[in-house]
């Protein structure tokens, strides 16, 4: 019953310095997503994959990259984090249909990020 | 894409019931509409899901009326327990299943 799993939950990192935030899912979607929550603020989609060996840019991708290790792995790397990235970062995965099949997002716990 | 408009706070008290309305008008023919509920530092779940009229599950109920240019998330007799953040998708089937949310609406319960 894992669901959506990130890796760390808390970083600190310093103005330069470069990670990989790390997701996985294990209910076989296809889809996956990684989003940015400022305080008080929606969730913005930074990147998203709709299938293994596919990425897309989302609404706010500059800074950031991201790679769909294969179905269940998608990660986010920031080269040289600055502090306006500082936020919670969620992965979520989707299976997406064309029909009446509900299509529902389940999300991970979230990253919190400070860079300073 | 598929663009939705809420309003960014609302206010209740324990036990009424309450109306949340989501203006999507350029909703495509395919569209289904979608709600979630996000409390403080957690990540968003899902809530309810439809298409056309009324559909109806343990936690909420969702209003869609004919032209589907709008759509109302109901929830019966709210507790403290409800206060939370509030959001709207539309269209991720013709956006190449890209889920966007918008601000989405605060909603906060009071004793």
């Amino acid at each position: 019953n894992a669901g959506v799993t990130q890796t760390p939950k808390f970083q600190v990192l310093k103005t330069g310095q470069s990670m990989t935030l790390q997701c996985a899912q294990d209910m076989n979607h296809n889809s996956m997503y990684w989003y940015r929550q400022d305080p008080g603020m929606g969730l913005r989609l930074i990147y998203y994959s709709a299938s293994e060996g596919t990425t897309d840019k989302g609404e706010v991708p500059n800074g950031y990259n991201v790679s769909r290790l294969n179905k269940r792995e998608f990660s986010l790397r920031l080269e040289s984090a600055a502090p306006s990235q500082t936020s919670v970062y969620f992965c979520a995965s989707s299976e997406i249909y064309s029909g009446p099949q509900k299509t529902e997002a389940f999300f991970g716990q979230g990253t919190r990020l400070t860079v300073v | 894409l598929a663009k939705t408009t809420q309003p960014i706070s609302m206010d209740s008290y324990e036990g009424q019931e309450v109306n949340i309305t989501c203006s999507h008008n350029n909703i495509a023919t395919n569209d289904y509409i979608t709600w979630y509920q996000q409390f403080p530092s957690q990540g968003p779940r899902f809530i309810i899901q439809g298409y056309k009229t009324k559909v109806t599950n343990e936690v909420a109920s969702l209003f869609i009326p004919a032209d589907r240019k709008s759509s109302t998330l109901s929830l019966p007799r709210v507790s403290l327990s409800d206060t939370a953040v509030y959001y709207c998708l539309v269209g991720e089937r013709n956006q190449g299943g890209k889920l966007i949310f918008g601000q989405g609406t605060e909603l906060s319960v009071k004793p």
